[in-house]
């Protein structure tokens, strides 16, 4: 079954700097991938969705690209503010899935000031 | 902006105990889901919802679960008897399109 990785390890950054997230997923390729943030205690809120044959998308600070070769989605934020400061979540529909999203444990993002 | 509710936010319960789970999904959309998320842990699918029955289900959701829309606004989630290993936030999530919504989650402890 598909498996999703995500950098578990926490990514600190200076404010006003852009954050690289990644996500490597293991085994076919999916029809879209989809960005979530999560807040503690809340659930993952939708920011977006990249499909297989579009390399990249863009959303005001959010950049999402897509490589279908290297099995990589790279999630970006430009001009980082503590605000950004939540875990986000990569997640994939598991094929034939109606829409079956599994989802990878999340990368922990802290913006200092 | 339309928002998936879910009540309550914390239940408490004992162990054996039944135990159901109320969502109110964003009003046009057509799939309704049940996550769960373990503390410190990934977001488990367990449940989808299409046209008043289940389209899909994970192998967590066992006999002990059961979903229901039993109106055309309310979604629920019911834990015949609950078990410690049930404890968990559960999400309820609806979608349209491929993107879905989150409510706020009911963090379940079992006693």
């Amino acid at each position: 079954s598909q498996k999703i990785e995500q950098n578990s390890e926490a990514l600190n950054i200076q404010e006003g700097k852009t954050a690289t997230l990644t996500c490597n997923y293991t085994n076919y390729s999916p029809a879209y991938l989809q960005w979530y943030r999560q807040d503690p205690g809340r659930g993952p809120v939708f920011l977006l969705l990249i499909r297989e044959n579009e390399k990249e998308k863009r959303k005001e600070r959010l950049k999402v690209t897509f490589d279908t070769t290297l099995k990589q989605s790279l999630f970006h934020i430009t001009a980082s503010q503590p605000a950004d400061s939540a875990t986000y979540l990569c997640a994939l529909e598991e094929s034939g899935g109606y829409n079956k999203l599994i989802f990878g444990a999340g990368t922990r993002l802290a913006v200092h000031p | 902006e339309p928002e998936v509710t879910q009540t309550p936010s914390h239940q408490v319960t004992q162990m054996g105990q039944e135990v159901i789970l109320r969502c109110v999904p964003i009003s046009n959309h057509l799939y309704f889901y049940w996550y769960r998320q373990i503390l410190g842990q990934k977001v488990e699918f367990l449940v989808s919802f299409y046209n008043n029955e289940i389209s899909e289900k994970s192998e967590i959701f066992d006999d002990q679960f059961s979903v229901e829309r039993p109106d055309g606004s309310n979604f629920t989630l019911k834990i015949r008897s609950t078990k410690l290993e049930d404890s968990a936030m559960y999400f309820c999530a609806s979608s349209s399109l491929e993107e879905q919504y989150f409510g706020p989650g009911t963090r379940l402890t079992v006693t």
